[in-house]
């Protein structure tokens, strides 16, 4: 039930692209997405809430695709500030609708 | 306006003795959560508070672990025996209604070490 979340590692270099995956085996309601800098809080980036959503924050987007139950997290020219770890959370289509979250993909974003 | 609070920041311990975590939501939030994350995972949701009603416990180890919403307010988590196995980043976290699809606002976290 729990979402998988990949590539578990990735390093960039500033100005570079990514993209984060997380998919689920279940229907699925919703994907959020947050970033944990080390030793700080968790941080909101987005919710998505429909099948094929697709949303933006600066040069961060996500795509939400229902069908495929999976969300990506796209990183534009990536920013040293974009390092960090990114965790997606998922809810389930249905009554239970319990946020629950994947291991974390690392990022690191070098000059 | 002001963040989710707790406090201590830091705490380590020795096995079987007991602990308790503080958590001050953002003003006004009716829902408070608090999570257990251990190193290199995501945060695991321990117990959901609505109010100062118990929303969802299922995976609170009973036997040691308790939590209390006082006045629907502030919150304290207690480990009592604590095992080695609780060491972890203690979350908490709050929202505004508790509703599905809803930003959560995070505290720094208290980092617990139990040797």
């Amino acid at each position: 039930q729990q979402p998988v979340q990949s590539p578990q590692a990735v390093i960039l270099r500033e100005g570079e692209d990514a993209v984060i995956n997380c998919s689920s085996s279940k229907a699925l309601y919703s994907v959020h997405w947050y970033r944990q800098k080390h030793g700080e809080a968790p941080v909101f980036l987005m919710i998505l809430l429909k099948g094929g959503e697709q949303k933006g924050h600066e040069k961060i987007s996500a795509s939400f695709n229902e069908k495929k139950q999976q969300s990506s997290l796209y990183l534009t020219a990536s920013q040293l500030s974009y390092s960090g770890t990114y965790f997606c959370g998922t809810e389930n289509a249905g009554n239970n609708r319990k946020l629950i979250w994947g291991l974390g993909t690392s990022l690191a974003v070098n000059p | 306006e002001a963040g989710v609070a707790q406090s201590p920041r830091y705490k380590i311990i020795e096995k079987r003795q007991s602990v308790a975590f503080w958590c001050n939501p953002i003003s006004g939030h009716a829902t408070l959560y608090w999570y257990q994350q251990i190193l290199g995972q995501g945060p695991k949701l321990l117990i959901q508070f609505q109010n100062n009603g118990v929303v969802d416990d299922s995976q609170l180890p009973k036997d040691r672990f308790s939590a209390e919403r006082l006045k629907g307010v502030d919150s304290t988590l207690k480990i009592q025996p604590a095992k080695l196995e609780d060491s972890a980043v203690y979350l908490c976290a709050s929202s505004l209604l508790g509703g599905s699809s809803e930003k959560l606002f995070f505290g720094s976290g208290t980092q617990l070490s139990v040797l």
